[in-house]
């Protein structure tokens, strides 16, 4: 089955900085990328997410890449700020015997130091 | 928030007992996920299910049952011979199409063996 791997695991970077993480994905039928935030206790929400047909996507500070040849895309945060604190999941949703199936990256805890 | 609920949002199990969380969905949408997500880990698959009276084993099923009498529905029980079953518990919904979807998310339930 479809395998994606997340680094790092935790991220600390000072308000202000950028923040980048990889995932990479195994199955090359994969043709959705989406990126989840969650908040400590709360549920995951979707922050951008990227088709396989598209290189590139940004909404305001944030932006996520896709290079589909080495099968793997990245979420880059700019001037971040102490709400970006929170745990973020890559996802790679592909298709199995007809059926969606969506696996998740293990996450990343993001701490902006103020 | 709504569109989705879990309830309880805790819940307590004796060892031995099996135990059911609940999850409605008033989004109209087709498909409908469990996954369990353990402290630091990332969101493992338990089942899913893509219309009414169907459903498809995820990454981690053994120890789990589902239904799908309804659209909106999508009960997980947790069976005794679930071994560790201490985890948080996110069930998800989406529209089934062609593998460009976004998932929400409820609030997860909480689930502790005593």
């Amino acid at each position: 089955g479809e395998n994606v791997e997340q680094h790092p695991s935790t991220l600390s970077v000072q308000e202000g900085d950028s923040a980048v993480i990889k995932c990479t994905y195994s199955d090359s039928a994969s043709n959705y990328f989406p990126w989840y935030k969650q908040e400590l206790g709360k549920r995951p929400q979707l922050i951008i997410d990227i088709r396989s047909n598209v290189g590139e996507k940004k909404d305001q500070r944030i932006a996520v890449t896709l290079n589909k040849t080495a099968k793997h895309f990245s979420l880059h945060i700019t001037e971040t700020q102490p709400e970006d604190s929170a745990v973020y999941f890559c996802a790679a949703i592909f298709n199995s015997g007809g059926y969606q199936k969506v696996t998740f990256g293990t996450g990343t805890k993001l701490q902006v130091i103020p | 928030d709504g569109g989705i609920t879990q309830s309880p949002k805790y819940l307590f199990r004796k060892e031995g007992q099996n135990v059911t969380l609940s999850c409605e969905q008033n989004l109209n949408h087709d498909a409908m996920y469990w996954y369990r997500q353990d402290p630091g880990q990332g969101l493992r698959l338990i089942y899913y299910s893509q219309i009414v009276n169907d459903f498809q084993k995820g990454d981690i099923a053994e120890g789990y049952s589902v239904s799908r009498e309804k659209k909106e529905s999508f009960p997980l029980t947790v069976t005794s011979a679930q071994k560790n079953p201490t985890a948080f518990y996110l069930c998800a919904s989406s529209m089934a199409s062609g593998g460009a979807v976004e998932q929400f998310f409820g609030p997860g339930t909480r689930l502790t063996v005593l």
